[in-house]
């Protein structure tokens, strides 16, 4: 059964990079059937995908969020990151890790615990 | 604001049903991409209820449905529990914004 797990810091200061990681078990990320992708959930309000990589390296990125946004994929380590600049206090949010199934539709049938990150000086 | 409209909240009593709608347009689910629904309870991860519009994972009761028409999608939830009590997101893909997006969520609330 395939776990994800996101780790990095809970807490940023404004205009810093925001880093986080996830690490897969259960499945490999060269094996080419998903693609891993970042999810975040502000406090009451609702999901927001951030983006998602390919075990080729092939990114997409949400518009809203593209000029700050950088996942990369280290198979080796079978880890996907997520690295977010200028962050301020708006990004502030639980971020999940999630694997999107192509054999399922592309849905996101796996995800992480998620980590909450706060913006703050 | 989110590209896919859902209702803040429904509900229901126990053993009732309850329809949960998710409306979009011609770039997304008008366009033919799947429609895929997550029940979400607070502090957990989010959990695969309906993956390509209709389709339910292993372990998901059949007392959860979902279809699609035109520019919108359903969820379906028959024999109401209280354990189902929780927030509810539909996904899909817009073509305009080359990737996924959500709905802003519905909270279900048994009485």
């Amino acid at each position: 059964q395939v776990q994800l797990e996101e780790s990095g810091p809970g807490l940023v200061k404004p205009s810093q990079t925001l880093s986080l990681t996830c690490t897969v078990s259960g499945d490999s990320i060269s094996s080419g059937n998903s693609y891993w992708s970042w999810i975040r959930q502000p406090a009451g309000k609702g999901l927001e995908w951030i983006g998602r990589i390919y075990t080729t390296g092939s990114t997409n990125y949400n518009p809203s969020l593209k000029s700050r946004v950088t996942i990369s994929v280290d198979t080796s380590k079978n880890q996907f990151s997520l690295k977010l600049s200028s962050v301020t206090a708006a990004d502030t949010a639980v971020y999940y890790c999630a694997r999107q199934k192509i054999q399922l539709w592309l849905s996101n049938d796996s995800w992480g615990q998620g980590i909450l990150v706060t913006v703050s000086s | 604001q989110s590209v896919l409209t859902q209702p803040p909240s429904v509900s229901g009593a126990p053993g009732q049903r309850v329809t949960l709608s998710c409306t979009g347009s011609s770039s997304n689910i008008g366009a033919g991409f799947d429609v895929h629904w997550y029940q979400h309870l607070p502090g957990t991860a989010p959990k695969l209820l309906i993956y390509g519009n209709t389709n339910r994972p292993s372990g998901v009761p059949d007392r959860f449905s979902g279809s699609k028409s035109g520019t919108s999608a359903s969820l379906a939830i028959t024999g109401l529990q209280a354990e189902d009590e929780a927030d509810y997101y539909c996904q899909s893909y817009d073509s305009s914004l080359s990737g996924s997006v959500f709905g802003g969520g519905t909270k279900v609330t048994v009485l």
